[in-house]
């Protein structure tokens, strides 16, 4: 089974890109999904099947997945970014839907 | 609109049992498969259990498997998460979540969640 690891803490400063990996080995022949999460909210789908946005996501944020590690890149990061940050996806062999440990974004 | 609301939390003993529902508009609710996630207080997102459109298949974190079960009503846009034996560990915020695919999962509209506290 999947075993996705994120780092615990990303900071960065206003006008800065974030980076935030997503590692598990051969990730990239999945499709990996992202979700932001500020304090007492509900999460939201900031990115899926690796680097498609939905509607309202500003296109300051990105996403890469090849070989090893998934990356949600989020350019120009604003203060309104500063979030918890998770990615997901789905093991289709014991059909499962496996989230990262989370990543905090911290804007400087 | 697009919206999914969460009831049913609230305070149980350990070992007792809770019944969450989860109502859905705005959006063809028979034609989806449906979540539940939860998060222990300060701690990360962890996938529960999830039912296909007809409910013809049922998915469940080995955490749960045996104590709680997830059903539907389609005719009611409903979603349930029946919570049984319950333990210290499974306290926390339950969402309910829309997924889309089949191509790798993803749960694109999320309920602001129910809180579930186990304390004797």
């Amino acid at each position: 089974s999947y075993v996705l690891t994120q780092p615990p803490s990303v900071s960065v400063a206003p006008g800065k890109t974030a980076k935030i990996s997503c590692v598990e080995k051969n990730i990239g022949t999945k499709s990996v999904h992202w979700y932001q999460q500020k304090p007492g909210q509900a999460p939201v789908l900031v990115m899926y099947y690796d680097s498609d946005r939905p509607s309202g996501i500003p296109d300051r944020f990105s996403g890469s997945n090849v070989g090893d590690t998934a990356t949600l890149t989020i350019s120009w990061v604003e203060a309104g970014d500063e979030a918890d940050y998770y990615c997901q996806l789905w093991d289709n062999n014991i059909y499962h839907w496996v989230f990262g440990g989370g990543t905090k974004l911290t804007v400087l | 609109e697009l919206q999914l609301v969460e009831s049913g939390g609230g305070l149980v003993r350990p070992g007792g049992s809770l019944r969450l529902s989860c109502a859905a508009s705005g959006f063809p609710f028979s034609t989806n498969t449906m979540s539940w996630v939860r998060q222990a207080p300060g701690k990360g997102l962890e996938w529960v259990s999830s039912i296909t459109a007809e409910s013809t298949y049922i998915y469940q974190a080995d955490s749960v498997k045996g104590r709680f079960t997830i059903s539907r009503d389609n005719a009611k846009n409903s979603l349930f998460l029946q919570m049984t034996s319950l333990r210290a560990e499974d306290a926390g915020v339950y969402y309910c979540a829309r997924d889309q695919g089949p191509q790798g999962y993803y749960m694109d509209v999320w309920g602001k969640g129910t809180t579930v506290t186990v304390s004797s």
